[in-house]
């Protein structure tokens, strides 16, 4: 069983839609991180939670400690958003991530 | 733009052989990881160095080794390469006692024919 699972494993979306991407961990963690990776391979960080809930621009991540469990969730979808998304949870040192598979998110317009 | 560069972008060559990724941070950025992304095995943490010591190990084959240099630049090195080696490398960085925000570089990208 993966440390980190994730689901789903793939998602497509009309334009417009409201998106949940689900994560669930087994580990003891200090944080958890968000990325996002484009098609053409590079990754952005898009959030690091180690509590409750943050919001950036159209994007929200939650976390529950005690559940172990953060969602991502993308509301107003746009094809700009189609990427892998992939949680990842932090034991110990600061990049010390344990990476889930990845949510591959297509959005159609 | 992360401001996280790496050099090659991709990079061919034959099993047995040696190579070496380099790593420049954002500027500021004292700590440096090393990720390996592979088809079968997805993103794995290899190795951080911070301020030139290596801080933290992940699944680092014994093949391959690190370094972080006085201009805080890194390098990873693969030697003996085989063809699982692969993969997509990622060098990030990030601010020493910050929120835990990562920085990552575009990745190189080895195929070992």
């Amino acid at each position: 069983k993966n440390e980190v699972e994730q689901s789903p494993q793939n998602l497509t979306a009309q334009e417009g839609e409201f998106i949940t991407i689900n994560c669930s961990y087994s580990v003891g963690i200090s944080a958890l991180h968000w990325l996002q990776q484009h098609p053409g391979g590079g990754i952005v960080s898009l959030f690091m939670l180690s509590s409750g809930k943050k919001k950036h621009g159209r994007l929200i991540a939650t976390i529950n400690i005690q559940e172990k469990h953060s969602s991502l969730h993308i509301t107003a979808s746009h094809p700009r958003d189609s990427a892998v998304y992939i949680c990842a949870a932090r034991e110990g040192s600061q990049g010390n991530l344990i990476f889930g598979k990845g949510t591959k998110l297509s959005v159609k317009p | 733009d992360s401001g996280v560069t790496q050099t090659p972008k991709h990079l061919i060559t034959a099993t047995g052989q040696r190579v070496t990724l380099r790593c420049s941070p954002r500027s500021g950025d004292l700590s440096v990881y090393w990720y390996q992304q592979s088809l079968d095995q997805g993103l794995q943490f290899l190795i951080q160095y911070y301020n030139g010591e290596e801080r933290a190990k992940g699944n680092i084959l014994e093949r391959f080794s690190a370094q972080q240099f006085p201009d805080l630049h890194s390098e990873l090195n693969l030697s003996s390469l085989e063809l699982g080696d692969s993969a997509l490398y990622f060098c990030a960085s990030s601010v020493p006692l910050s929120t835990g925000e990562l920085f990552f570089g575009e990745g190189s990208r080895l195929t070992v024919l």
